[in-house]
């Protein structure tokens, strides 16, 4: 079964509007959990690693201001996209690894995101 | 900072011949290389790692073979079935300060043909 819960699954707002993903760790608690984002026919490229109880590190090119990531607990990541515009449309997935068990890393379901 | 470059881009085969993918890595720290499978509107499914102690690994028709030296890696898919079909990714892991992550190919489409 899914390791990691990734909500919601799709979702469509209008452009200038503020969406929240939520990624959560079912069965074991991630002090780190990864987001990625991935354009139709491309690969997956890290946005930013989300760390428990400080500040997310961003991949190069990656704006903090716009995707806001808050880790609060052991178990949930949120990546929140703010004035969203058609651009960011995108399938956006976060992951996390059981730091007891180690590898593999375990990818929630996606969130496909359409800013119209 | 690592770069991962994926060959082919696409990959026609017909059932039951084998199939190749090709990865190759630059960050020569890299020591956790997984191969996922994705299929259209799905997250990445995990199909077979390997680490850079090891040089091949085989799990049934799949097998991953690593050349730390040259710095690549490569998928090997036996027998494929049209159920194979689908998107595969390489990856490498380096060591970040939270923790490895992963760096992925650009993806090769493969396509069995029955």
């Amino acid at each position: 079964g899914a390791v990691v819960s990734q909500h919601p699954s799709w979702v469509i707002c209008k452009s200038g509007t503020s969406v929240k993903i939520e990624c959560r760790s079912l069965d074991f608690q991630a002090t780190t959990m990864f987001w990625y984002r991935q354009f139709p026919k491309q690969s997956l490229m890290l946005m930013a690693t989300s760390n428990e109880g400080s500040k997310a590190t961003y991949e190069q090119g990656v704006e903090k201001d716009k995707f806001l990531i808050n880790h609060a607990s052991l178990t949930l990541s949120t990546l929140t996209v703010t004035s969203a515009h058609p651009e960011d449309s995108s399938f956006y997935i976060c992951s996390a690894r059981d730091p007891v068990r180690g590898s593999p890393l375990h990818f929630g379901n996606g969130t496909r995101l359409t800013v119209t | 900072g690592e770069n991962v470059e994926q060959h082919p881009s696409t990959l026609s085969v017909q059932e039951g011949d084998s199939a190749v993918i090709k990865c190759t890595y630059s960050d020569s720290a890299s020591n956790y290389f997984p191969w996922y499978k994705q299929e259209l509107g799905k997250r990445p499914q995990l199909i077979i790692d390997i680490r850079s102690n090891v040089g091949e690994k085989k799990d049934q028709r799949i097998a991953v073979t690593l050349n730390k030296t040259a710095k690549h890696f490569s998928l090997h898919i036996t027998e494929t079935q049209p159920e194979d079909s689908a998107v595969y990714f390489c990856a490498a892991s380096i060591s970040g300060e939270y923790g490895n992550k992963l760096v992925f190919g650009a993806g090769t489409i493969l396509r069995v043909k029955s």
